[in-house]
């Protein structure tokens, strides 16, 4: 399957714990965004990342949020001590590079906080 | 920053009926694409349109943008019940821009 890969696919968490959610792009991209989806909403841009590098966070809430792109592996956006308000869908897109290309979506993470 | 509105929010159409989605920008945009995310779904790219007054169809699909590139609209002929799902605008605010500003769709439904 040569799209965005995100994993898993349903997370169920209770208020307090950390919530990791992983991406992996479509092959020959560099370039990773995260997006946030709220019930009968649109998509919220949160963060935009390249290999090792945030480029844009100014989606992301200043707590307990953050988000990494290693040099190997896959992207990462860690949510700690959630809170029910945190649940959410929270998709990924890749493109191969930045400056208004279209973005590939993942099939998305369902975040369920108890 | 930037707004990007949809209109209708929810629309109830017959198979067979038309449909129609209206997006605007509060502010210029270098581009701007259409996704469909079906219930339970992630959005799939649909089409991007880059010039002024561009119009592009996808069989029963039509994609127009507006002259002054701050409005867009989708129109579907003759729906099918495959066409069921939400559409949404998604707009970047300049050259350059890598910040997707979404409408918040419009959520279709057909009846068959």
């Amino acid at each position: 399957n040569a799209g965005v890969m995100q994993n898993p696919r349903h997370l169920v968490r209770r208020r307090g714990q950390e919530a990791r959610l992983r991406c992996s792009p479509m092959k020959g991209h560099s370039h990773v965004y995260w997006y946030r989806q709220l019930p009968e909403e649109g998509l919220k841009f949160m963060v935009y990342l390249q290999k090792e590098n945030i480029i844009d966070e100014s989606g992301m809430p200043k707590e307990r949020f953050s988000a990494e792109f290693p040099k190997e592996g896959p992207s990462i956006l860690r949510i700690q001590q959630v809170v029910r308000g945190d649940s959410a869908a929270y998709f990924c897109a890749s493109s191969p590079t930045a400056s208004s290309e279209t973005q590939y979506f993942g099939p998305g993470t369902r975040l369920l906080v108890l | 920053g930037q707004q990007v509105m949809q209109i209708p929010q929810y629309q109830h159409v017959q198979e067979g009926e038309d449909f129609t989605t209206y997006c605007n920008s509060s502010t210029t945009l270098s581009n701007i694409q259409w996704y469909k995310q079906r219930p339970g779904g992630h959005p799939v790219f649909l089409i991007q349109l880059v010039k002024s007054g561009e119009v592009k169809k996808q069989k029963r699909l039509t994609f127009q943008f507006g002259e002054a590139k701050k409005n867009s609209s989708l129109h579907i002929t003759a729906t099918q019940t495959t066409d069921v799902g939400t559409y949404f605008c998604a707009g970047y605010s300049g050259a350059g821009s890598y910040q997707l500003t979404f409408g918040k769709g419009t959520k279709l439904s057909v009846i068959p």
